[in-house]
């Protein structure tokens, strides 16, 4: 079945430490993104790439980092910078629309709590 | 600040009753989308009306959009027990006619549907 696979789902992070989440998609989508979700909040985009290689910072992006070698990967790694890391992430894909953007399609989900 | 902001925050009602949710947003848009999400779990595309439109229908799912008032409200009618979840808005803004690639989401309202 078609789909975005995250993993790990849980996963747990002493201060001081980089750790990288998967994602990846056999969707075929072109675009692929990264959201940070706190409690009682919204959605906050991190990172998304429309195209291989090629990569653009959201609103967020201090302390995190991304790469896109291959169309159906895109993981995230939280480094020791990131102040504040625990939260809930979401990876996202979308096909390009020349004008206006698609509907995203999230995978479950990746918790992060730092110990 | 949150480019789409939903109101009410928490919405509880009786299963049969109509659910109403708004989104307001500050800046001109391609499109706007509504998500769900259940407890835990990555979101899932409920509907897209484009900036064009003033209404859609889904189902049990009727958006309306409002681009004079930069708003737009979700409504579930008959709702069952089952659309226990959190309703986000997503805004895609214009960038001079064509789009960032990107949606930026609101805060969400939370629905609970009682049995």
């Amino acid at each position: 079945d078609g789909g975005i696979t995250q993993s790990p789902k849980y996963l747990f992070r002493k201060e001081g430490q980089n750790v990288t989440l998967s994602c990846e998609q056999n969707l075929n989508h072109d675009a692929m993104y990264w959201y940070r979700q706190d409690p009682g909040q919204g959605l906050r985009l991190i990172y998304y790439s429309q195209i291989v290689n090629d990569f653009q910072k959201g609103d967020i992006a201090e302390g995190y980092s991304v790469s896109r070698e291959k169309k159906e990967s895109f993981p995230l790694t939280v480094t020791s910078a990131q102040k504040n890391p625990t939260a809930f992430y979401l990876c996202a894909s979308s096909t390009i629309r020349l004008v206006w953007a698609g509907e995203l399609f999230f995978g479950e989900g990746s918790r992060l709590t730092v110990l | 600040s949150q480019q789409g902001e939903e109101d009410p925050q928490a919405l509880s009602i009786q299963e049969g009753e109509n659910a109403t949710m708004n989104c307001s947003y500050k800046t001109s848009i391609n499109n706007l989308q509504w998500y769900r999400q259940n407890s835990g779990r990555g979101l899932v595309h409920l509907i897209l009306i484009r900036s064009n439109e003033r209404e859609k229908h889904s189902g049990r799912l009727r958006v309306t959009l409002d681009t004079s008032k930069k708003s737009s409200s979700l409504l579930i009618t008959a709702s069952r027990a089952a659309d226990t979840a959190s309703y986000f808005c997503a805004t895609d803004l214009n960038a001079g006619g064509t789009s960032y690639g990107k949606l930026t989401f609101g805060q969400g309202t939370i629905l609970t549907v009682h049995p």
